[in-house]
């Protein structure tokens, strides 16, 4: 079974511009989860969805937002880019997002803004 | 905010078995104890989850203390491939299903 797959792997920005992110989750994984690592942060939580809707949401500003399509997959958006979002973004997959459902992360999309 | 507290770093020879340590004293009864590492750069990698009783896999074992206040990781037999950053994490359950992964311990496994 292939393993959870995002595009691009690599993406550069200047400041004010947006970009769009894209995961594929595992085959019948219907929960779809999004994660910013910073050096300085760390692994935070961005937001999760469900079924075509988000279900839980972290502490991030609007200009962060996700949309999660029919079949499964999700895309991650970020308008205005600014220096300090510059990061890995990964996306991680389980099958219901239940506590007992383990999630399978991507290899990210390491996004640098100039 | 993380429910966890493990070591920043810790060394372990190679054929060693490498046992890293987590403490989880707020975890409630139905929370699990998640084990993820991250080899640099890359995604986060499943390696094992548990409960309440001990777990084994063909990764490690996880050894859950009987009050769930703590647990340990446990690789039998480390390989420099094994050195990595390892989170020990609490499923949130109350707020649904996000992981707050911590600093994790940084695992060096000397040749």
């Amino acid at each position: 079974k292939a393993g959870v797959t995002q595009t691009p792997r690599y993406l550069i920005k200047t400041r004010g511009q947006q970009v769009t992110l894209s995961c594929s989750p595992i085959s019948g994984h219907r929960s779809v989860s999004w994660y910013q690592q910073t050096p300085g942060q760390g692994l935070q939580f961005l937001f999760e969805y469900f079924s075509e809707t988000q279900r839980n949401k972290g502490n991030f500003p609007g200009r962060f937002s996700g949309r999660q399509f029919s079949n499964s997959r999700s895309e991650m958006n970020v308008s205005t880019l600014e220096l300090g979002d510059s990061a890995l973004y990964l996306c991680a997959s389980s099958f219901s997002g239940r506590p007992t459902d383990t999630q399978y992360f991507g290899p990210g999309t390491r996004l640098t803004v100039l | 905010d993380a429910k966890t507290t493990q070591p920043t770093s810790m060394d372990c020879a190679e054929g060693r078995a490498a046992n890293l340590p987590c403490n989880h004293s707020t975890i409630s009864g139905n929370e699990y104890v998640y084990w993820y590492r991250q080899i640099h750069s890359q995604g986060p990698q499943y390696i094992i989850h548990g409960l309440k009783n001990n777990e084994t896999n063909e990764m490690a074992s996880l050894i859950i203390t009987e009050d769930r206040k703590s647990s340990t990781l446990i690789l039998p037999h480390a390989t420099l491939r094994d050195t990595a950053v390892y989170y020990c994490i609490v499923r949130v359950e109350d707020t649904g299903n996000q992981f707050y992964f911590g600093t994790g311990t940084s695992l060096t496994v000397i040749p």
